[in-house]
């Protein structure tokens, strides 16, 4: 079936460094992506999204990267901060008009290390 | 803030009980989707509600069910309450994921059987 969202499960990055959450999905009709923060007992916090005609869209200290050949996208957030510290999910809308639900992977664990 | 509000924030109810948990959207938002959360997994979609009706049903267990009422707030009702049932129960809103407009959640409700 369709999957989004496929992550590694953990990643640990020293404070200060450049940080790199990888994100793969399934449905090659995908055409919207987004990507949430979450700090442990919160909910998702909305970060930054992306549409599949961009390659590219850029935030306050993240970057989203849509590489729709090879159904890929990524996070990339600079100079990480330990309130970057949380677990990292991209989503993709899902259902017969695109509006019925958003899809969640499993999520990235995103650990700074002071 | 995401401007969606949900209560209780914590709630603590045995077995076989029944507890309803509230919602209120972003203003203007006319969607409203029901997500749960176990401890460490991913989100779970439930069910969502667009304008008042019944937009899309998830895995949601017959013993739960939700409405949306004419002010658009929205309520999840859990019944014939079971240990498992334990988790943060989220509620997000939305105008249309189809046009590429994301979702934003609340801070959950925890609810705890014991």
């Amino acid at each position: 079936g369709e999957s989004v969202g496929l992550h590694l499960p953990t990643l640990s990055v020293q404070e200060g460094d450049n940080s790199i959450i990888n994100c793969a999905y399934s449905n090659s009709a995908s055409d919207y992506f987004i990507w949430y923060k979450q700090e442990s007992g919160k909910g998702p916090q909305f970060i930054i999204d992306i549409r599949s005609n961009m390659d590219k869209r850029q935030g306050q200290r993240v970057t989203v990267l849509l590489n729709k050949t090879v159904k890929h996208l990524s996070l990339q957030i600079a100079a990480t901060q330990p309130g970057d510290s949380a677990v990292y999910f991209c989503a993709a809308p899902r259902g017969n008009f695109g509006n019925e639900k958003l899809t969640f992977g499993t999520g990235t664990r995103l650990t700074i290390i002071p | 803030d995401s401007g969606v509000t949900q209560t209780p924030k914590h709630l603590i109810t045995a077995t076989g009980q029944r507890v309803t948990l509230r919602c209120s959207p972003r203003s203007g938002d006319l969607s409203v989707y029901w997500y749960q959360q176990s401890l460490d997994q991913g989100l779970q979609f439930l069910i969502h509600y667009y304008n008042g009706e019944e937009r899309a049903k998830g895995n949601i267990l017959e013993r739960f069910s939700a409405q949306q009422f004419p002010d658009l707030h929205s309520e999840l009702n859990l019944s014939s309450l079971e240990l498992g049932d334990s988790a943060l129960y989220f509620c997000a809103s939305g105008v249309d994921l189809s046009t590429g407009n994301t979702i934003y959640f609340g801070e959950g409700s925890w609810l705890t059987v014991v």
